[in-house]
């Protein structure tokens, strides 16, 4: 069975400052892809970024991106330039071909003005 | 377009009775999840549908709980009879392809069970 481990509980970081959230996994598996999801305060949760693991270049959409690191199975979020709605849960979810979306725990991050 | 709709937003039972949850998938989305999300917790899948076929599920607590997607759209799910450890929000989520793993699923707002 594949787990999802978030180790960070809550974070916080000043507005305009980066902020890395932190990921790990566990699979046997060799082919799969990695999520996160952003779930706001009293707002439906929405997909932040993914990454498919047979890809060796990290994916950007704006100003997150991932350090994916397929050896370590670790797959970190970054925040640049945090803005005051990126306050939220944050989590990473593992999916492997014909299986089910695991999440973690959660990250919840508060971004401070 | 228009997003995954739940509903009730909400919802108080006592221990013992019955609860159905109603979701409407994005139109045209073929795969339909269903998710519990414990307070503190990440979302757990209880069952994944691909039209109106159940694909996954493992998760499933099947002696109380059960889910059905009629025509391959609109989809209920019921808990009967239910627990105190039900106390949750569920949530509802379609994707557009055929369940691929790298889709992406698109989430509703979610119904919270609070059960007495």
């Amino acid at each position: 069975a594949q787990t999802v481990t978030q180790s960070q509980p809550e974070m916080s970081v000043q507005e305009a400052e980066t902020v890395t959230l932190s990921c790990t996994y566990d699979t046997s598996e060799n082919n799969y892809y990695l999520f996160w999801y952003k779930q706001p305060p009293s707002r439906q949760m929405i997909l932040v970024i993914r990454q498919e693991a047979y890809k060796q270049q990290n994916a950007t959409e704006n100003r997150f991106s991932v350090n994916f690191q397929k050896a370590a199975k670790s797959f970190s979020l970054k925040i640049s330039d945090s803005q005051l709605g990126d306050t939220a849960m944050y989590f990473c979810a593992f999916n492997n071909a014909g299986n089910m979306l695991t999440f973690g725990g959660g990250t919840r991050l508060m971004v401070k003005p | 377009e228009a997003g995954v709709a739940q509903s009730p937003r909400y919802k108080i039972i006592e221990k013992r009775q019955s609860v159905a949850f109603w979701c409407n998938p994005i139109s045209g989305h073929a795969t339909l999840y269903w998710y519990q999300q414990i307070l503190g917790q990440g979302p757990k899948l209880l069952i994944q549908f691909q039209n109106n076929g159940v694909v996954d599920d493992s998760q499933l607590p099947k002696d109380r709980f059960s889910a059905e997607r009629l025509k391959g759209v609109d989809s209920t799910l019921k808990i009967q009879p239910a627990k105190l450890e039900d106390s949750a929000v569920y949530l509802c989520a379609s994707s557009s392809q055929s369940g691929r793993a790298f889709d992406e699923q698109f989430f509703g707002p979610g119904t919270r069970l609070t059960v007495l």
